[in-house]
């Protein structure tokens, strides 16, 4: 069964650093996004990309966090300059047509010390 | 806001009963979703139910949705001991962004 990959599963890195958290959608779909949470939290809507631009975004993304397609496969979303409270779960989703079909990755624990 | 919210929050079952949760959420959805997440890890997609849809079942898992009172809830029938995961319900509206409540928490009980 196709999957959505992200990697790495985990990273820790120092606040202020940038990072990168990298996501391989289902080859398929078109519709790819970014969730967010924090331990014990609701998951929380981040960006939602689609024919190659940001179609969605909420109060949390904002302008320290991008997302790209840099190719045909991946799908990322970078962090200009970790905070604590940016230590999370983030999920990468990619959707073949918008709200159905939802598939997400396993997540990468993201920890800033 | 047209987040879910789930109910009970935890839920404590011996293995074999049924568990059920409830999801109540606030504007028009076109559809609802279930899902499971063990301690820590990632999100497993469980059922849909659109908004035209009353009911659907897969496998141990059935599905109710209202929507006159905007509720939803989830049976798990005949738990098993691997059923212990955290169940969220997440609402999908017109900008095709999921809205998830906090969760409920089942442990079933060997």
């Amino acid at each position: 069964e196709p999957e959505v990959t992200q990697t790495p599963s985990h990273q820790v890195t120092q606040m202020g650093q940038e990072v990168i958290l990298r996501c391989v959608p289902i080859s398929n779909h078109l519709y790819f996004y970014w969730y967010r949470q924090i331990l014990g939290q609701k998951v929380e809507f981040l960006v939602s990309f689609y024919n190659n631009e940001i179609s969605e975004k909420s109060e949390i993304f904002d302008d320290q966090f991008s997302v790209e397609r840099p190719d045909g496969s991946n799908f990322t979303l970078k962090i200009r300059s970790t905070k604590l409270e940016d230590s999370a779960m983030y999920f990468c989703a990619s959707s073949e047509t918008g709200g159905f079909g939802y598939t997400f990755g396993s997540g990468t624990r993201l920890t800033v010390v | 806001s047209q987040q879910g919210e789930e109910d009970p929050q935890a839920l404590s079952i011996q293995e074999g009963e049924n568990a059920t949760m409830n999801c109540s959420y606030k504007t028009s959805i076109n559809n609802l979703q279930w899902y499971r997440q063990n301690s820590g890890r990632g999100l497993v997609h469980l059922i849909l139910i659109r908004s035209n849809e009353r009911e659907k079942h897969s496998g141990r898992l059935r599905v109710t949705l209202d929507t006159s009172k905007k509720s939803s809830s989830l049976l798990i029938t005949a738990s098993r001991a691997a059923d212990t995961a955290s169940y969220f319900c997440a609402t999908d509206a017109i900008d095709y962004k999921l809205s998830f409540g906090a969760g409920t928490t089942v442990t079933v009980r060997a």
